[in-house]
């Protein structure tokens, strides 16, 4: 079983510019999150989609928007960007069901690493 | 809203010791998930082990087992016989379950790097 797919893996942008990232999940999984990783922030969540709806946010701008699409795959995009969004940007799949064994584990993909000069 | 707090940035250990790393975290639920998470250099994080709030007896997984205290509020990750491998960053991370959360959110403590040494 493919595991979480990340495109790009590595990214340089200026600042003001937009960037999408995309993740593609695990087949079977309905839910999509993101993470955004730094070295002074630590982890902190993006957001989720399931079932192509956006079921929970984070305390992030409104230049941090995402989708999901009908096969599950998703994506991110930061417009404007500024020099604080440099980051490792990390997505998560899971069923996203309540209960069952598997409740609440999410598998990582190997992240977008975007650097904004 | 709950918070996870690792108290241990850095810690080594000798490959076949043991090492336990310490997490603690804040919440007023009392149903909830906590995991441990790891993070080896080429950046892919990795579920240890999982446990569920509800479950008194403590996770194992192998090598890797919590000391899980549902009081005090701590669920600290014992790693016996360490291996080279297991060089990376840990961390501690809580879920609400979906019955009580809009949706799947981890809470993530500021990490464990933790180093096995030769």
């Amino acid at each position: 079983k493919a595991g979480v797919t990340q495109t790009p893996r590595y990214l340089i942008k200026t600042r003001g510019q937009q960037v999408t990232l995309s993740c593609s999940p695990i087949s079977g999984h309905r839910s999509v999150s993101w993470y955004q990783q730094t070295p002074g922030q630590g982890l902190q969540f993006l957001f989720e989609y399931f079932s192509e709806t956006q079921r929970n946010k984070g305390n992030f701008p409104g230049r941090f928007s995402g989708r999901q699409f009908s096969n599950s795959r998703s994506e991110m995009n930061v417009s404007t960007l500024e020099l604080g969004d440099s980051a490792l940007y990390l997505c998560a799949s899971s069923l996203g069901l309540a209960g069952g064994l598997n409740s609440g584990e999410l598998f990582f993909g190997e992240g977008s690493r975007l650097t904004v000069l | 809203a709950q918070t996870v707090t690792q108290s241990q940035p850095e810690m080594s250990v000798q490959e076949a010791e043991t090492v336990t790393l310490s997490c603690t975290y804040d919440t007023s639920e009392s149903n909830y998930y906590l995991f441990w998470y790891k993070q080896p250099p080429s950046r892919q994080m990795i579920l240890v082990i999982r446990q569920e709030a509800y479950k008194q007896q403590n996770a194992t997984e192998n090598r890797f087992s919590v000391n899980f205290q549902k009081a005090a509020k701590s669920f600290s990750l014992k790693i016996s016989d360490s291996q080279l491998g297991d060089t990376a960053m840990y961390f501690c991370a809580f879920m609400k379950p979906l019955f009580l959360s809009a949706g799947n959110m981890l809470t993530f403590g500021g990490g464990t790097r933790l180093m096995v040494k030769p």
